[in-house]
């Protein structure tokens, strides 16, 4: 039962245009969203959350958005930038005693930066 | 700042021995959480420490078991290594969760012969 699904496996974008990664979940307890950044041979690197009280957060040239009622997320790159090539995980938490330090994610996304 | 420190990098193992990885946290981080992933099943949660104290666990076989020191810093633990066991084991630090960010270290990679 995948309860964070990124459906596409792969995206290609050229420098300087915009990136859309989507995700989308099934379990309505989660409140709280993150995107991750992966190199190979590195351990995932933060980027960006958002509560599920908000519907976009920004940081810099990334910004998350948020649809509850389609359980729906995405994360926006602009512009993207070939530094960004890597694979991208979106991940969910759930509040409460059960979820400390659990998130669900993903498979990942891999988006190729083209200069 | 330094990052979550995770030693070693990489690891080869017999199958039947059993293993030990180890974890720093970001300073000031007390929470720490373990994960394996593997190419087929994805990041997996495998248990959450907080305060010398499993307050969470996944769905994964006793085999598999942890601790917290009282300086944070956590070990991990795999008897009797299986095939299966190969991954990169991920080792991840956060303030007070929920609605805090995990943040990864390096990884360990485990392989099993």
């Amino acid at each position: 039962d995948q309860q964070v699904k990124q459906n596409s496996p792969s995206l290609s974008v050229q420098e300087g245009r915009i990136s859309i990664l989507n995700c989308d979940y099934t379990n309505s307890m989660f409140d709280y969203f993150l995107w991750y950044k992966k190199y190979p041979a590195e351990g995932p690197t933060f980027l960006i959350s958002i509560s599920s009280i908000k519907d976009k957060n920004e940081d810099g040239r990334f910004t998350v958005f948020l649809n509850k009622s389609a359980k729906h997320l995405s994360l926006h790159i602009v512009p993207s930038q070939p530094g960004d090539s890597a694979v991208y995980f979106c991940a969910a938490s759930a509040s409460g005693g059960t979820s400390y330090g659990k998130l669900t994610f993903g498979q990942g996304t891999i988006l190729t930066v083209h200069p | 700042k330094a990052g979550v420190t995770q030693t070693p990098r990489y690891l080869i193992k017999t199958r039947g021995q059993q293993v030990t990885l180890s974890c720093s946290p970001i300073s000031g981080h007390r929470s720490v959480s373990w994960y394996q992933q593997t190419p087929g099943q994805g990041l997996q949660f495998l248990f959450e420490y907080f305060s010398e104290t499993q307050r969470n666990k996944g769905n994964f076989p006793g085999r598999f078991s942890g601790r917290q020191f009282s300086n944070s810093r956590s070990e991990m633990n795999v008897s009797t290594l299986e095939l299966g066991d190969s991954a990169l084991y991920l080792c991840a630090s956060s303030l007070e969760p929920p609605n805090s960010p995990l943040h990864f270290g390096n990884g360990t990679r485990l392989t099993v012969t």
